[in-house]
């Protein structure tokens, strides 16, 4: 079975400053994705970023960029420059593919970031 | 460009009460639909995913069903609540296999249930 572990329950970080949310993952698939979604106090998922498993380079999405270790099974995000509004719940997920076509996700249980002045 | 509703935004049921949730999806066709739940400060737990018309998967053995009655409609369903099912249940959607982005979940806006 898929796991995802992020071990960090809560970071802080200064304003204009970059941060490391830390996400590992455990599988016997040879094809998976691994995703980081936001989820503001509001409640919605608000997907971020995405990489494959055969992706050779790291995913980059703006501000946000994501550091794929394979051989350790880690896909650490990294927020660069920092703002305010980055104050979320993010969590790290990974996909496996089902039957008929699904994908489902798995989920870790979210690290809280604080933006401070 | 897609969107995806869900309602009620918020409920408060009684326990043994029943429940329906439903979701429904715009500007996509045959979409792949799923239920999660997210209790309090956890990550979430899928519940039901559908590739197509009546077609359902659980995940989790519950007291909750799932139904899919159209293409873009997904519903969420108990006969009779239990305290442990308060929480937040999002509904996702994601393009067919094959498709270009079909590695990504779509989330709607939630709905916070709360059993009394």
């Amino acid at each position: 079975a898929q796991k995802i572990t992020q071990t960090q329950p809560g970071m802080f970080v200064q304003e204009k400053e970059a941060v490391t949310l830390d996400c590992t993952y455990d599988t016997s698939d040879q094809s998976y994705g691994l995703f980081w979604y936001k989820q503001p106090s509001s409640g919605e998922m608000i997907f971020l970023i995405y990489q494959g498993s055969y992706d050779e380079q790291n995913a980059t999405e703006g501000r946000y960029s994501l550091n794929f270790q394979k051989a350790r099974k880690s896909a650490n995000l990294v927020i660069s420059a920092s703002q305010l509004g980055d104050s979320a719940m993010y969590f790290c997920a990974m996909r496996e593919r089902q039957g008929g076509g699904g994908n489902k996700l798995t989920f870790g249980t979210g690290t809280q970031l604080k933006v401070e002045l | 460009s897609q969107t995806i509703h869900q309602w009620p935004a918020t409920l408060v049921q009684p326990v043994g009460s029943p429940l329906s949730l439903e979701c429904t999806v715009e500007g996509t066709s045959n979409p792949n639909l799923y239920w999660y739940r997210q209790a309090a400060g956890r990550g979430l737990q899928l519940l039901f995913y559908s590739v197509g018309i009546g077609q359902i998967s659980s995940e989790v053995p519950q007291n909750l069903s799932a139904s899919r009655p159209q293409d873009r409609q997904f519903i969420l369903s108990s006969k009779k609540l239990l305290l442990s099912d308060s929480g937040f249940y999002l509904c996702a959607w994601s393009v067919q296999a094959g498709g270009l982005r079909a590695y990504e979940q779509y989330f709607g806006p939630g709905t916070r249930l709360t059993v009394t």
